[in-house]
């Protein structure tokens, strides 16, 4: 069946490093993909998202680009700011019942 | 707007116990879902209901029942309770369900879930 595989964390930065999270995954045809951020004792929020191949979603610094060929969706962002300390899933919609299939997580700890 | 609204945030039970944890929306959205997030585990799909007076069953079911009160509220019940479904709980909701690419889910801050 469907399934989103991402690295495992935690990763600990130091403020204004570079940040990639992997995330690839198993699907029939080209499924929507997203990905969503937990901070600390809060819900989900979705971050960005990509439908198609070749598109690039961003939001606040944070950018993926949905890569059909490497079937992969990984997570970027430039320079990472303390308050990027969250927990970061990658998703798709898919299934028998067309719903969001979650990765495991990935827990980001920025340092000053 | 509340968004998606949650009780309650936190809940201790003993093995056997029931109890009814209340999601409500205040965006008029067709599809509402229930999850569990476990250490490591991610988030898994205990049930949804695509539309007012349809509920289905998600990834794991089991243990647990849903009602779809109406549009806006989508409870689900622990009949009786055991230590596996010590969980944090949320509920999400969304415009549409199914592989639509506007299917963005909105979620709900949690309830945290001890069973003795």
């Amino acid at each position: 069946g469907d399934s989103v595989t991402q690295m495992e964390g935690p990763v600990t930065l130091s403020e204004e490093a570079f940040l990639t999270i992997n995330c690839t995954y198993t699907a029939t045809g080209y499924p929507s993909l997203f990905w969503y951020v937990q901070y600390p004792g809060e819900g989900l929020q979705l971050l960005l998202k990509a439908t198609k191949a070749d598109d690039k979603g961003s939001n606040k610094g944070f950018e993926a680009t949905y890569r059909k060929e490497t079937t992969s969706f990984h997570l970027e962002k430039g320079s990472v700011q303390v308050s990027d300390s969250a927990v970061y899933f990658c998703a798709l919609i898919g299934g028998s019942q067309g719903n969001l299939i979650f990765g495991k997580g990935t827990k980001l700890s920025v340092k000053p | 707007n509340a968004g998606v609204t949650q009780t309650p945030k936190f809940q201790v039970l003993k093995t056997g116990q029931s109890m009814t944890l209340q999601c409500a929306q205040d965006m008029n959205h067709n599809s509402m879902y229930w999850y569990r997030q476990d250490p490591g585990m991610g988030l898994r799909l205990i049930y949804y209901s695509a539309s007012e007076g349809t509920t289905d069953k998600g990834e794991v079911p089991n243990g647990y029942n849903v009602s779809r009160l109406n549009k806006r509220e989508f409870s689900l019940r622990l009949e009786s309770a055991a230590p596996s479904q010590t969980s944090v709980y949320f509920c999400a909701s969304s415009v549409i369900s199914g592989g639509s690419s506007y299917n963005e889910q909105f979620f709900g801050p949690g309830t945290r879930l001890t069973v003795l």
